[in-house]
């Protein structure tokens, strides 16, 4: 089983500034794929970047990056030159090697941007 | 024109009420699947189906039905619906020719139970 963790229930950014979304998982597969989703108020689940467990490089997306730390169990987001359109719950998910290949998410992380 | 689309967008409904939420994509995906998502739960898989004659449940399956009626057409029903299923229903898809498998959320129904 796989499983998300995201620490930070809510953070404020300035704009302009980069922010650092913090996400860690546990899972006892070898072949595995990290995810990022967007979720503004309007509710839609908006992907944002993707990184495989066998990728050497980080992600990077535009203004999104994905820091990989492999042995760490660790993936974590930044968004660079934030936007007042960034204030949005960020989600971390996770694909195992399950036969299912549903994602499991992690509480998600509320990022307010301020002007 | 959005790649995955939900039908209705919200919707209130009655305890015992059967109700079906439909979900139509354009991408040529090959794999749909339902969540919902309650707060302070994260999203949770209802059913998956990997082609038309696949169907298959997730880990909250109990109370729903599903239907793949054609490759870009896969609908949840509620048999009769209670109030703990009020939530926020996401119709998914993904490319199993994908490495990556990525999967791309429709906009969401919310499903009100009174």
């Amino acid at each position: 089983a796989q499983k998300i963790t995201q620490t930070q229930p809510g953070m404020f950014v300035q704009e302009k500034e980069a922010v650092t979304l913090d996400c860690t998982y546990d899972t006892s597969d070898q072949s595995y794929g990290l995810f990022w989703y967007k979720q503004p108020s309007s509710g839609e689940m908006i992907f944002l970047i993707y990184q495989g467990s066998y990728d050497e490089q980080n992600a990077t997306e535009g203004r999104y990056s994905l820091n990989f730390q492999k042995a760490r169990k660790s993936a974590n987001l930044v968004i660079s030159a934030s936007q007042l359109g960034d204030s949005a719950m960020y989600f971390c998910a996770m694909r195992g090697n399950s036969n299912d290949y549903k994602l499991s998410f992690g509480a998600g992380t509320t990022v307010t941007v301020r002007a | 024109d959005a790649d995955v689309t939900q039908t209705p967008r919200n919707r209130i409904t009655k305890t015992g009420k059967r109700i079906m939420l439909e979900c139509s994509q354009t991408k040529g995906h090959d794999r749909m699947y339902w969540y919902r998502q309650d707060p302070g739960l994260g999203l949770r898989l209802i059913y998956y189906s990997f082609d038309v004659k696949d169907i298959n449940k997730g880990e909250i399956s109990d109370g729903y039905s599903v239907s793949r009626q054609a490759q870009a057409k896969f609908s949840l029903s509620l048999e009769s619906a209670i109030p703990n299923q009020t939530a926020l229903y996401f119709c998914a898809t993904s490319d199993s020719g994908t490495g990556e498998e990525t999967q791309y959320f429709g906009p969401g129904t919310r499903l009100l139970v009174l």
